[in-house]
């Protein structure tokens, strides 16, 4: 079965400084999609940053940019120029087939 | 473009009442459809998932119960509540593998 840990509970940074949440994933699928979501105090999800297993070139938006490293398994996800909007709880997802797969999230605080 | 809603915002509901929360899916055909559950400050549980009217596969054996009566359209249903019921109910849609897009979420509780 297909597993997602995210082992940093909670993570701080300092405004416009650099934060990098960890997860590392396992699967037997060689075909799958990673992806990374916002979730603000709103409860809104709000989808960050995605990853197809396939490309060897690391996804990137903005400021989010992911370091994924398919042989170790390990999606992380860097957020450079760190804001007080980034504050959130932040989950890893992995799918294969119709089922998503949630890690257990990364609270985020930005301090000013 | 694709909205999803989902109602009700909240809900206060006492043990032993019954439970219909709807979600809706406008701007898109076949979609995937997912009911998840979030207990506070934890991660998303799924709950059931549906890849196609009357497709529905359910995760955690539980007195929930999901229904699609309609392409864009997921129900989540029970007959008699639980205070374990209670938690923060999201909604999602996805297109065959790809991200998936969650409603605005329903806090329900159980007293």
């Amino acid at each position: 079965a297909q597993t997602v840990t995210q082992s940093q509970p909670e993570m701080s940074v300092q405004e416009a400084e650099t934060v990098t949440l960890s997860c590392t994933y396992d699967t037997s699928e060689s075909d799958y999609y990673l992806f990374w979501y916002k979730q603000p105090p709103s409860r809104q999800m709000i989808l960050v940053i995605r990853q197809e297993a396939y490309k060897q070139q690391n996804a990137t938006e903005n400021r989010f940019s992911v370091n994924f490293q398919k042989a170790a398994k390990s999606f992380s996800l860097k957020i450079s120029d760190s804001q007080l909007g980034d504050a959130a709880m932040y989950f890893c997802a992995y799918t294969g087939t119709y089922k998503y797969i949630f890690g257990t999230g990364t609270r985020l605080k930005v301090l000013a | 473009s694709q909205t999803i809603h989902q109602w009700p915002a909240t809900l206060v509901q006492p043990v032993g009442s019954p439970l219909s929360l709807e979600c809706t899916v406008e701007g898109t055909s076949n979609p995937n459809l997912y009911w998840y559950r979030q207990a506070a400050g934890r991660g998303l549980q799924l709950l059931f998932y549906s890849v196609g009217i009357g497709q529905i596969s359910s995760e955690v054996p539980q007195n929930l119960s999901a229904s699609r009566p309609q392409d864009r359209q997921f129900i989540l249903s029970s007959k008699k509540l639980l205070l374990s019921d209670s938690g923060f109910y999201l909604c999602a849609w996805s297109v065959r593998d790809y991200e998936q897009y969650f409603g605005p979420g329903t806090r329900l509780t159980v007293t």
